[in-house]
């Protein structure tokens, strides 16, 4: 089946530095990809949609000067943590649409665990 | 505008008793609804999913859903519990373009032996 792979799994950064983390699909074309984050104990929230080829449309309340996401192929997602803070401490996920596949419009990635000191 | 309510945060169980996990959603359009497993540190994997075809709906490790639209429910069920399906449970709705999908606040599932 359909398999999206995110990397890094963890990441522990320093305050002020920045952390890109990659979202692939592996065997399918996904013209859209996206991210979504998760606090502790609570559930995921959108925070932008991103398509091949054109900006990212994000979410009210989410900085896009602070999340920067790039979609420059059509199996590739990248998101940014740019000048990371701890209160950017968070589980991302990346989903990515296959309108192909039977089963699920979403696949999701495993989520990065991104830990900012 | 969509929505999903899961009511309970926390439900235990013991093995071997029925699983329910309930649902309730709000959709201005008609919905697909969908839930998803979540174990610790991982991603969602889909569980069943409903799409405008039968109501009553299987997924897969033994769990099946049923759409009632006039409840507005999309609740849970497993027949009997086993230990690994401990775990996290969200229900999700989007519309029938699937452009964006919203998730409910999640169930966390505990499975006592």
């Amino acid at each position: 089946g359909a398999v999206v792979s995110q990397h890094p799994s963890w990441v522990i950064c320093k305050s002020g530095t920045s952390v890109k983390i990659e979202c692939r699909s592996l065997d399918f074309q996904a013209t859209t990809m996206f991210w979504y984050r998760q606090f502790p104990k609570q559930s995921l929230m959108l925070m932008a949609t991103s398509n091949e080829g054109s900006k990212a449309t994000y979410e009210q309340g989410v900085e896009k000067d602070k999340f920067l996401i790039n979609h420059a192929s059509l199996t590739l997602s990248t998101l940014t943590v740019t000048s990371a803070h701890p209160e950017d401490s968070s589980f991302y996920i990346c989903s990515a649409r296959d309108l192909q596949g039977g089963n699920s419009p979403l696949h999701f990635g495993n989520g990065t665990r991104l830990t900012v000191t | 505008a969509q929505s999903v309510t899961q009511l309970g945060s926390h439900v235990s169980v013991s093995e071997g008793a029925l699983v329910l996990l309930r649902c309730n959603y709000s959709s201005s359009v008609p919905p697909y609804l969908f839930w998803y497993v979540q174990y610790p540190n991982q991603g969602l994997q889909l569980l069943l999913k409903y799409t405008s075809a039968a109501t009553l709906v299987k997924g897969i490790n033994g769990f099946e859903a049923e759409f009632k639209k006039s409840e507005t429910s999309f609740h849970l069920t497993k027949p009997s519990a086993h230990m690994s399906d401990a775990a996290e449970y969200f229900c999700a709705v989007s519309d029938p373009d699937f452009n964006k999908f919203y998730f409910g606040s999640g169930t966390k599932l505990n499975v006592k032996p």
